[in-house]
């Protein structure tokens, strides 16, 4: 069945470090692919998404690209900031509109 | 300010009591749906709904039950609570298209639920 793996944290980083969480997919037929993030005691909220191959997300200084040929989704950004400091999660969207998550990424950023 | 509210925010309860966490949505969005959060398990879909009176069973339905009178709530059932229902939960709702992959969802903010 479809699933997404990614990498586990914490994931540790001083501010205005480079950041990568890496996300990889398993699914058949053609899903899209999201990043959502959870900040302390709230709810999630997405971050973005890409809904084919090739397409790039981006929001708030975050990129992610929807690679097919390597089956990836992986989150960068080029200078983390303290507020960065979330869990983050990869998930997989399907065409009956269910979201398949991963595990989640914790990020902590100190100044 | 459209949203997705969820109450209560926190419950502690005993084994068995029935207990409700109400969901309500103001975005007329068609599709809602609830998932539990434990970690290292992310999060997992327990049930959803595509219109009103339409349900279906998610990953981990087991436990619990829904219903769906009006298009803006989606109450969460636990009929008989087991400590092993002791999670964090989240409904979400979506605009649903027929065989789209790519609606984002938006989620309330989370019922800490613990069962003793």
């Amino acid at each position: 069945g479809d699933s997404v793996t990614q990498m586990e944290g914490p994931v540790t980083l001083s501010e205005e470090a480079f950041l990568t969480i890496n996300c990889t997919y398993t699914a058949t037929g053609y899903p899209s692919l999201f990043w959502y993030v959870q900040y302390p005691g709230e709810g999630l909220q997405l971050l973005l998404k890409a809904t084919k191959a090739d397409d790039k997300g981006s929001n708030k200084g975050f990129e992610a690209t929807y690679r097919k040929e390597t089956t990836s989704f992986h989150l960068e950004k080029g200078s983390v900031q303290v507020s960065d400091s979330a869990v983050y999660f990869c998930a997989l969207g399907t065409d009956t509109d269910k979201l398949i998550f991963g595990t989640g990424t914790r990020l902590q950023v100190f100044p | 300010e459209a949203q997705v509210t969820q109450n209560p925010r926190y419950l502690i309860t005993v084994t068995g009591k029935k207990l409700t966490v109400t969901c309500s949505q103001n975005m007329n969005h068609e599709y809602m749906s609830w998932y539990r959060q434990d970690p290292g398990l992310g999060l997992r879909q327990i049930y959803y709904s595509m219109n009103v009176e339409v349900t279906d069973k998610g990953d981990v339905p087991e436990g619990y039950k829904v219903s769906r009178k009006e298009k803006r709530n989606f109450p969460l059932i636990l009929e008989s609570p087991s400590p092993n229902q002791t999670s964090l939960y989240f409904c979400a709702s979506s605009p649903w298209t027929s065989g789209a992959s790519y609606n984002e969802q938006f989620f309330g903010p989370g019922t800490r639920l613990t069962v003793l």
